[in-house]
């Protein structure tokens, strides 16, 4: 069975500190690995798409990166803002569906 | 980026009426759609993958004389919840992929919250 599994669910850092999310997945013919920000009562909001393993894609301060079994979401230095709850999700072969994992919930104290 | 809207962005009902929600495609053209609902604090459940001009494509366990979905156009699709109960209460989302980026990802909508009364 197809899985998108995502942790921690919930993780809370001091403003400046850096870390991962991670997103583990096992899936037949993974086509495409996305990562998403959600905000409270918003629709998710994209970020990156990965397509094969050893990819990495940046953007401000937010990182990621693919392997053949896993994704990472590098967060550095991270600033208030950055709160938000970040949705892994992937696409294989078969068709246009997408699958997300539960997420992980960041908040970044001031 | 691709932009996708949806209206209403809220609505309430009284139980047993219908209700329509739109999702358009503002700045590209998209022969699919799709629906997804969220309860709180989970994650997006695919409802229905919609096609422009065919039936929808509705996901195991979802009522499709329920929740009816139209896709006139190649920027326009409609989910309508018919007879409405409080258990059909939830945040509502559509996305849809920019076929012309040559990109799979999808974008989403800022979501319709439905509360039944």
């Amino acid at each position: 069975e197809d899985q998108v599994t995502q942790s921690p669910e919930a993780l809370r850092l001091q403003e400046g500190e850096s870390s991962s999310l991670n997103c583990s997945y096992t899936v037949s013919g993974l086509r495409g690995l996305f990562w998403y920000r959600q905000d409270p009562g918003k629709g998710p909001e994209f970020l990156f798409t990965l397509y094969s393993a050893g990819e990495e894609k940046e953007k401000e301060r937010l990182k990621a990166t693919l392997t053949k079994k896993e994704s990472f979401l590098h967060i550095t230095a991270p600033k208030p803002e950055d709160s938000a709850t970040y949705l892994c999700a992937l696409t294989m072969n078969r068709d246009d569906k997408i699958i997300f994992g539960k997420g992980t919930r960041l908040h970044i104290l001031p | 980026g691709a932009v996708v809207s949806q209206h209403p962005s809220w609505v309430i009902c009284k139980s047993g009426t219908s209700v329509k929600i739109e999702c358009r495609s503002l700045d590209f053209q998209a022969t699919t759609m799709f629906w997804y609902r969220q309860f709180p604090k989970q994650s997006l459940m695919l409802m229905a993958t919609s096609n422009e001009g065919s039936k929808a494509t509705y996901e195991q366990g979802v009522e499709k004389d329920k929740f009816l979905i139209n896709h006139a156009s190649l920027t326009l699709s409609t989910l309508t919840v018919t007879s409405a109960h409080p258990e059909d209460s939830s945040f509502y989302i559509c996305s849809a992929r920019d076929l012309a980026s040559g990109g799979y990802e999808q974008y989403f909508g800022p979501g319709t919250r439905l509360t039944v009364t």
